[in-house]
């Protein structure tokens, strides 16, 4: 079967760095997309990676590695808005999305 | 700005009431998505349209139906909604299917049903 795996709930302070760990499993695979979602709005494109490494946008990078099915979400200099469920979304050889329910990041002053 | 569209943002209805959902996209995307969300879940693709072609998904009840009157617009029609149906209904659209084009999506629609 295709899942995924991310813990349900993380915590981190405002101004430090946090990472999102996601461990998969999909049939064949055309990249991994991660998307932000804050309580009660929809998803919102943050990166995507097909190949492996580490892929830098602003404070927020994504990593691939696609021999160990696993990716992660790396947040920097956290802010108080960045509070939302961080959706890791793998696709699979049918370009289908496969979608968990996320891990909720919490940041405290 | 291009965007999707989804109107209205907050819907309440009857137990057993038709309801229809609206979304629009000045994208021209080919491809628009509609997907079910309930709190603390995952979405949960309920079907999509590539171009006027549709696809519906396995366990989609048939409850749930879809239109597509042109590119910029589809709607989605609850035929009969029970209260497990109510949910956030999220549209998207990409630029093509079969690809690995981003899904951007709407601000969703909270359907309540009483």
């Amino acid at each position: 079967g295709q899942n995924i795996d991310q813990p349900t709930e993380m915590t981190a302070t405002e101004g430090a760095i946090v990472q999102i760990n996601c461990t998969y499993q999909t049939s064949g695979f055309n990249g991994l997309f991660w998307y932000q979602q804050h309580a009660g709005e929809a998803p919102t494109f943050l990166s995507y990676n097909v190949l492996d490494g580490l892929e830098e946008k602003g404070r927020f990078s994504s990593f691939l590695s696609r021999s160990k099915g696993y990716s992660y979400l790396l947040l920097k200099e956290l802010q108080m808005k960045d509070s939302a469920s961080y959706l890791c979304v793998p696709m699979d050889s049918n370009y289908q999305l496969i979608w968990g329910a996320g891990t909720k990041l919490i940041i405290k002053p | 700005d291009a965007m999707v569209i989804q109107n209205p943002r907050y819907q309440v209805t009857q137990f057993g009431k038709p309801v229809t959902l609206s979304c629009s996209q000045t994208l021209n995307h080919n491809v628009m998505y509609w997907y079910q969300q309930k709190s603390s879940q995952a979405p949960k693709l309920l079907f999509h349209y590539y171009d006027k072609d549709f696809n519906n998904e396995a366990d989609t009840p048939d409850n749930f139906q879809s239109r597509r009157p042109n590119t910029s617009f589809c709607f989605l029609d609850i035929r009969s909604p029970g209260l497990g149906d109510a949910a956030m209904y999220l549209c998207a659209t990409s630029r093509t299917s079969g690809g690995t084009d981003t899904q951007y999506f709407g601000p969703g629609t909270r359907l309540t049903v009483l």
